[in-house]
């Protein structure tokens, strides 16, 4: 059984914190690794895509690294604002199917 | 706007009722899926099309079934389904099988009553 693990499950920060969370993943048999980004009522929507071991990727406030020897990516927000609230999702690929994480829901306080 | 569109948004269906899920892409992506969402769960794959051919039937009950008329186009066919088939129902399309990137609709709310 394959499982993609995410944590924390929630988070609560103020407005002008940095944080980050964590997913976790098989180290076998990866092909890539999706971040999501989900907003309430919206669509799920691509942040980044991962496909090499030490890969960084970045796209304005946040930024993502990935070890896939050990099985494991980092999200990181730079200085969360209000706008940033959303569900983060992970999704391993793993060449055959995609498994999505429970996701990080992330709340932040004006 | 992902260039996904998912009809309805929401839908309470009884459990003798048949109905049926919309899902249209115009991005020209040869790859759709239909996910399943349930309550503080993760995201469930359900079926994988590619160029119209069905992949992937990942262990989904026979009350519920696909169909995809052509590559723009996905539908889910809903009959006799239970109370605890009521979740969120997405759909998402990749360029191909091989770049999994996917653009995912906003998704249906079913509720079965």
């Amino acid at each position: 059984i394959l499982n993609v693990e995410q944590s924390p499950q929630s988070l609560h920060v103020q407005e002008g914190d940095s944080t980050n969370f964590t997913c976790s993943f098989p180290s076998s048999n990866f092909y890539a690794l999706h971040w999501y980004r989900w907003e309430t009522a919206k669509s799920p929507e691509a942040l980044f895509v991962m496909t090499l071991n030490g890969d960084e990727k970045k796209k304005g406030r946040i930024s993502a690294t990935l070890n896939t020897k050990e099985g494991y990516s980092y999200l990181y927000i730079k200085g969360s604002q209000p706008e940033d609230s959303a569900t983060y999702l992970c999704a391993f690929n793993g060449g055959f199917k995609t498994i999505f994480g429970a996701g990080t829901r992330l709340f932040v306080k004006a | 706007e992902t260039g996904v569109t998912q009809t309805p948004r929401h839908l309470v269906m009884g459990m003798t009722n048949k109905k049926s899920l919309k899902c249209e892409q115009h991005l020209g992506h040869n790859a759709m899926y239909w996910y399943k969402q349930s309550a503080k769960k993760p995201l469930e794959l359900m079926f994988v099309y590619s160029l119209e051919e069905r992949v992937e039937n990942n262990s989904v009950p026979s009350r519920f079934s696909p169909e995809c008329p052509n590559s723009s186009h996905l539908f889910l066919h809903l009959h006799t389904l239970q109370p605890e088939d009521s979740a969120l129902y997405l759909c998402a399309s990749s360029q191909d099988l091989g770049i999994p990137e996917a653009f995912f609709g906003q998704g249906t709310r079913l509720t079965v009553v």
